[in-house]
């Protein structure tokens, strides 16, 4: 089945510093990934839209300086946290959509296995 | 706006008991309903979906219930096992780019 993969799966940072995750996948091109963040025993949030080749849609109250991304090719999205602070500590988690079957609300999204921020 | 209400929070079950997950939605524009089951630690794995043209439909132990008029659509876990313990999510997916909601989770606990 379809993969996503996520690096680095776990970092921990100093406050000020600037994390890089990527998103990528792996056996099928995404035209369309999501961003999601996930605080402890909350629900995923939706944090931005990534299109290949445009730029992103960020959700309400988002900061698109902040969360800087970037879908340079068809299977790989990143997501950049500027200037990290403890309170971007979270759960970070990418997701792309399989167009395969036509972009259909029916396409299957997978999501990644998630990368831990840990901002000390 | 919350587009999509799931209700228990947390389920203790025993095991071989039937686990029932309910999320009621707002949008009629969702025309696809997917349950996403999370372990900790891990992304979210698509574990069923139906289309509202049908009413019910059933993949091994796990069925989906949908009841259009009612705007609710539920999960049962037949013959729980603890290797289900998890936290399950309803996320319909809606808009040009199909962006998912979650439902605020339901934390399965299956008990030997």
């Amino acid at each position: 089945g379809a993969v996503v993969s996520q690096h680095p799966s776990r970092v921990i940072c100093k406050s000020g510093t600037s994390v890089k995750i990527e998103c990528r996948s792996l056996d099928f091109q995404a035209t369309t990934m999501f961003w999601y963040r996930q605080f402890p025993k909350q629900s995923l949030m939706l944090m931005a839209t990534s299109n290949e080749g445009s730029k992103a849609t960020y959700e309400q109250g988002v900061e698109k300086d902040k969360f800087l991304i970037n879908h340079a090719s068809l299977t790989l999205s990143t997501l950049t946290v500027t200037s990290a602070h403890p309170e971007d500590s979270s759960f970070y988690i990418c997701s792309a959509r399989d167009e395969t079957s036509g972009g259909h609300s029916t396409d299957t999204q997978y999501f990644g296995p998630g990368t831990r921020l840990t901002v000390l | 706006q919350q587009q999509v209400k799931q209700s228990p929070q947390s389920l203790i079950v025993q095991k071989g008991g039937i686990s029932i997950i309910n999320c009621a939605y707002e949008n009629t524009a969702f025309d696809y309903f997917p349950w996403y089951q999370q372990f900790p630690g891990k992304g979210p794995a698509l574990l069923i979906a139906i289309r509202p043209d049908v009413s019910e439909k059933k993949e091994g132990r796990f069925t989906i219930s949908f009841n259009k008029s009612a705007k609710q659509f539920s999960l049962h876990i037949m013959d729980s096992q603890p290797g289900d313990s998890a936290t399950y999510f309803c996320a319909p997916p809606s808009g040009g780019y199909q962006k998912v909601t979650f439902g605020t989770g339901t934390k399965l606990q299956v008990i030997p």
